[in-house]
């Protein structure tokens, strides 16, 4: 079973914090990284798909950078706002099929 | 523009009882899945189907079956439930190429 880690598990900030989280997966078959944003009763919305080493990918205040050398992406989030609270969870492809293994997540809660 | 539609959102089975969830996506992706996500795990490939005609195991296929009836629909059946089948499930469908997921709405399911 693929070990997808990520770090920490849960997160509380303050409005206007900057805040980044860890993912590590296996370094070897890999294909892509995706990040998703999974907000309390609604469904998981993709953020990201990252594929190349060194790939950095942003959206707004959320930007993301990819090591597919040693098995890491980083998720960060500048000026973080209550509405960013949330799980975010990524998911390494390490085949050809385009299925995912998803992380546990890292559960955001910004303070007003 | 409905993207993936998941009947039905909630149902309480007993033990034994038989059900099938119903997914159909309306983008025209070639490759759909399902997940489970139970308390404290991340979310967990039952089953997946790259295109149409094609079904793969996931990590956690026992207990279910799943038809890919035509390009939009991926149905996932539980022929005798068991309280450990508790749990949300959730559908997704990928395009061509291995985008980022799209997810439906999520059926929780309640096995007594």
């Amino acid at each position: 079973i693929l070990n997808v880690e990520q770090s920490p598990q849960s997160l509380h900030v303050q409005e206007g914090d900057s805040t980044n989280f860890t993912c590590s997966f296996p370094s070897s078959n890999f294909y892509a990284l995706h990040w998703y944003r999974w907000e309390t009763a609604k469904s998981p919305e993709a953020l990201f798909v990252m594929t190349l080493n060194g790939d950095e990918k942003k959206k707004g205040r959320i930007s993301a950078t990819l090591n597919t050398k040693e098995g890491y992406s980083y998720l960060y989030i500048k000026g973080s706002q209550p509405e960013d609270s949330a799980t975010y969870l990524c998911a390494p492809r390490m085949d050809s099929s385009y299925k995912l293994i998803f992380g546990s997540g890292t559960r955001l809660l910004v303070r007003p | 523009n409905a993207g993936v539609t998941q009947t039905p959102k909630f149902q309480v089975l007993k033990t034994g009882q038989s059900m099938t969830l119903q997914c159909a996506q309306d983008m025209n992706h070639n490759s759909m899945y399902w997940y489970r996500q139970d308390p404290g795990m991340g979310l967990r490939l039952i089953y997946y189907s790259a295109s149409e005609g094609t079904t793969d195991k996931g990590e956690v296929p026992n207990g279910y079956n799943v038809s890919r009836l035509n390009k939009r629909e991926f149905s996932l059946r539980l022929e005798s439930a068991a309280p450990s089948q508790t749990s949300v499930y959730f559908c997704a469908s990928s395009e061509v190429g291995g985008g980022g997921y799209t997810f439906g709405s999520g059926t929780r399911l309640t096995v007594v």
